[in-house]
Parts: structure tokens; sequence; C-alpha cells
């Protein structure tokens, strides 16, 4: 999306962090997503943070949210093959749930 | 039980053909939605529904017409199919209007030829 980027591809080693940079544009953005897509199935949600929010924590996911440079990042600890995907960064800037999404992020995991 | 399902997974279709995508969910969710997701793997928003209500058309060409028979219920025909209509199509749930934690479904995949 035009409003939303990502880097296109990362490559990380089994047991690594992996990093996932966005940046959106949209200030008023009130929710951020990130999902994830694996080969041939839809997208499922794996966390969300609120915009006044600056970090988020659910088990090996950590979410940073910068608002001034309106920069987001999902970081991945301990990073497993099952966590090969692509994952998508997503804003909500209006009450209708209409989410702005990034191209995607290509996540392969190597052993 | 899958959440949200939609059929057909493939299409194939010619040119100028009709075709429609159908998609149901068992969650009990208000709203539904319609994605087109490129082959760059681009996702856009197509369509919202509300309780069988419209709530979001984005510019889409006219020749898609979605409708929603009931709140379970969100179906898509295409008329007049073009080779630009080649994409994977995904329903999607919410529990709620103005939520994005959307439930989607697997996607149905439409090859133009």
């Amino acid at each position: 999306g035009e409003d939303v980027e990502q880097s296109l591809f990362l490559s990380v080693r089994e047991g690594d962090s992996s990093v996932i940079n966005c940046t959106y544009t949209d200030s008023s953005s009130t929710y951020l997503y990130w999902y994830k897509q694996e080969p041939g199935a839809g997208l499922q949600l794996l966390t969300y943070i609120f915009s006044n929010m600056d970090m988020k924590q659910d088990q090996r996911l950590t979410v940073l949210l910068n608002k001034k440079d309106k920069h987001l990042s999902l970081r991945i600890a301990d990073t497993q093959t099952g966590d090969s995907a692509i994952y998508f960064c997503a804003e909500s800037t209006d009450s209708w749930g209409k989410l702005q999404f990034g191209a995607g992020t290509q996540v392969v995991v190597t052993p | 039980d899958t959440a949200v399902s939609q059929t057909p997974k493939y299409l194939v279709t010619q040119m100028g053909n009709d075709k429609s995508i159908k998609c149901e969910q068992n969650l009990g969710h208000d709203t539904m939605y319609w994605y087109k997701q490129d082959s760059k793997k681009f996702l856009k928003i197509m369509f919202s529904y509300n309780n069988k209500e419209l709530i979001i058309n984005e510019t889409v060409p006219n020749r898609f017409s979605p409708k929603s028979p009931d709140k379970a219920h969100l179906n898509l025909h295409i008329n007049s199919l073009e080779l630009g209509d080649s994409a994977v199509y995904f329903c999607a749930s919410s529990q709620s209007l103005g939520t994005g934690e959307l439930f989607f479904g697997e996607g149905s995949r439409l090859t133009v030829l």
C-alpha cells in the first residue's frame, strides 16, 4: 500500500531474532496490526498495538511503536522454521474498520 | 469447523465470462469484507458489509457486485471478467464495525485467460 511501507524480504537463521519494520504516514492511525500469511492460506492476526502505547509483548512477539517517526516494528524471538511466512503491517484510520496494508515482508528462516 | 470459508478455492475462466465466489462465516460476526490480493501480494479492500448493509465500497469497477443475503454470508459476483481481475480474493469477517481484528478465509484464486 502506498501509505504503509515495509521491506520486502528478510532472511534469518533459526534461533535468532527477526525484526520486521514498517512505516506509515497517517498520524491519526488508532490501531496498528501485524498479520501473518503462510503459503496458500489467508491472513492471521498476530498482534496489534493501540496508538497510545510504545510497546506490547506477547510471548515471542514484541511490537514497538514510535509515533513521532511513524515507525512500527515486530520482533520475533527465537525464530523457528514455522515462522517462515509473509508478515503484513496494517493501520486502521477510520471508524469503519478499513485497514491499509503494507506490501508484506517475506521472512525466510534457514536452519 | 472452518470459521470463514470461501468457495471455490480455485477458479480458471475465460475473459468475458461471469463468475461468483461465495463466503460464509460461522463466528456470529456482524461485519464481512472482500479483499483483493494481486500477484505482488498487495492487499486492498474492495467492500465491507455490516449486518447486510454496504458500508465500504472502494473504487472498484461496477462489474463487481457483492451481495449479502444475511450477515453470515457475503458473495462476490464478477461480470465480464478481464485479465486484470486475476488475483486472490479473500473474504474476512470481524465481530463489529470499526475493529481491525479480521478473520480471513483461505482465499479464492481467480485466473482469467
